[in-house]
């Protein structure tokens, strides 16, 4: 157990509709990562936040957006759903989003679209 | 633009026996971190071990351990003992200074046959 903690475990929806996937960070960590692990893309990196803020992104889609609140759970909204959003979306944490800290993963949120 | 290299699609040994899996990476920085993540049917994203870039001293965790080759940008990861439990994806990954993110390989999915 890395003490990364994601909700729900499994998503069923539907095209069009929107989504929100929420995770809180191991205890003491400031900083939240989100990646997607999908079939054709792999494990590719969406955006990082560092106690509140947003620090990096990657190829996150315009139809998606994430925040990191106060208490430093985080969560990404998936909006106008596509079928190819269907994925496994992993939120990880690191204490303070320095690049020679190692990242933890959590158990991963299965987002299916029909 | 980073990249990470896992030829070996799939790979697949006798219980007890030794393995190695092999990665290449492609960056113009000196100093970076390389990473060997497992991936087992739970979907769990697992750390196994790490690499500092700037260390000339292979990695060891237990029966996990790495063979670094900076100058040919090898990082390649050898179980040894192989037990049922390794059976998983596993993958590399990389991360750099002024790059937050990390970057993975394609994966490499080890079967360990009883």
């Amino acid at each position: 157990d890395s003490g990364v903690t994601q909700t729900p475990k499994h998503l069923i929806t539907a095209t069009g509709q929107r989504v929100t996937l929420r995770c809180s960070p191991r205890s003491g960590d400031l900083s939240v990562y989100w990646y997607q692990q999908s079939l054709d893309q792999g494990l590719q990196f969406l955006i990082q936040y560092y106690n509140g803020e947003e620090r990096a992104k990657g190829n996150i889609l315009e139809r998606f957006s994430a925040q990191q609140f106060p208490d430093l759970h985080s969560e990404l909204n998936l909006s106008s759903l596509e079928l190819g959003d269907s994925a496994l979306y992993f939120c990880a944490s690191s204490a303070n989003g320095r690049t020679q800290e190692t990242q933890y993963f959590g158990p991963g949120t299965r987002l299916l679209v029909l | 633009a980073q990249t990470v290299t896992q030829s070996q699609p799939e790979m697949s040994v006798q219980e007890a026996e030794t393995v190695t899996l092999s990665c290449t990476y492609d960056t113009s920085e000196n100093n970076y971190y390389l990473f060997w993540y497992k991936q087992p049917p739970s979907r769990q994203m697992i750390l196994v071990i790490r690499q500092e870039a700037y260390k000339q001293q292979n990695a060891t965790e237990n029966r996990f351990s790495v063979n670094f080759q900076k100058a040919a940008k090898s990082f390649s990861l050898k179980i040894s003992d192989s037990q049922l439990g390794d059976t998983a994806m596993y993958f590399c990954a990389f991360i750099d200074f002024g790059n937050e993110k990390l970057t993975f390989g394609t994966g490499t999915r080890l079967t360990i046959i009883p």
